[in-house]
């Protein structure tokens, strides 16, 4: 089992949606990113959060720590905003840290 | 444009071949990192340099050898590879090591990847 859970894999919604990605973590962090990936490869990286709530635009990214949960909103959803959603977090384990991915969510804005 | 360039964009070697990405970073970052994405797989943390040390080492074969000459640059030498080594190989820089304690000066930002092809 991966440290690091996204639901849903794969989401395909109309334009205009708000759309909520969800990321669930199983053991103690640091931090948290969101990063989007667009077809072709290249990543960008949308939020970095310790606690509480961020917002940039249209994204928004929540994290309950005691739930071990986060989870990106999209709000007036475009076709633009199609990519890949990953999550990944920061473990630190006697002193090392590691940075584990999850394994992305696939999200399609249909026009 | 994140300011992070990558070359080349694509790359198909034997398994016999050497050859070497190459990562430069226009931020004056002091961090730089390399990932590998293979197919329906997460994103894997290969390296991690900070000020052109080798901070962070996940337990990639030696047929991957990174060199950070200098704090804008960053390669990584390829050679007898295996066809499962096919992947998107990612390269990014931040401004301090991501683990570092100071939190908002380790956003990564991403460059575009190699799209690597081991026949």
């Amino acid at each position: 089992k991966n440290e690091v859970e996204q639901s849903p894999q794969n989401l395909t919604a109309q334009e205009g949606e708000f759309i909520t990605i969800n990321c669930s973590y199983s053991v103690g962090i640091s931090a948290l990113h969101w990063l989007q990936q667009h077809p072709g490869g290249g990543i960008v990286s949308l939020f970095m959060l310790s606690s509480g709530k961020k917002k940039h635009g249209r994204l928004i990214a929540t994290i309950n720590i005691q739930e071990k949960h986060s989870s990106l909103h999209i709000t007036a959803s475009h076709p633009r905003d199609s990519a890949v959603y990953i999550c990944a977090v920061r473990i630190s384990n006697f002193g090392n840290e590691k940075l584990t991915f999850g394994t992305g969510t696939r999200l399609t804005i249909i026009p | 444009e994140t300011g992070v360039t990558q070359t080349p964009r694509h790359l198909v070697m034997g398994m016999t071949n050497k050859k070497s990405l190459k990562c430069e970073q226009h931020l004056g970052h002091n961090a730089m990192y390399w990932y590998k994405q293979s197919a329906k797989k997460p994103l894997e943390l290969m390296f991690v340099y900070s000020l052109e040390e080798r901070v962070e080492n996940n337990s990639v074969p030696s047929r991957f050898s990174p060199e950070c000459p200098n704090s804008s640059h960053l390669f990584l030498h390829l050679h007898t590879l295996q066809p499962e080594d096919s992947a998107l190989y990612l390269c990014a820089s931040s401004q301090d090591s991501w683990t570092s304690a100071q939190s908002s000066y380790n956003e990564q930002f991403f460059g575009p990847g190699t799209r690597l092809t081991v026949l």
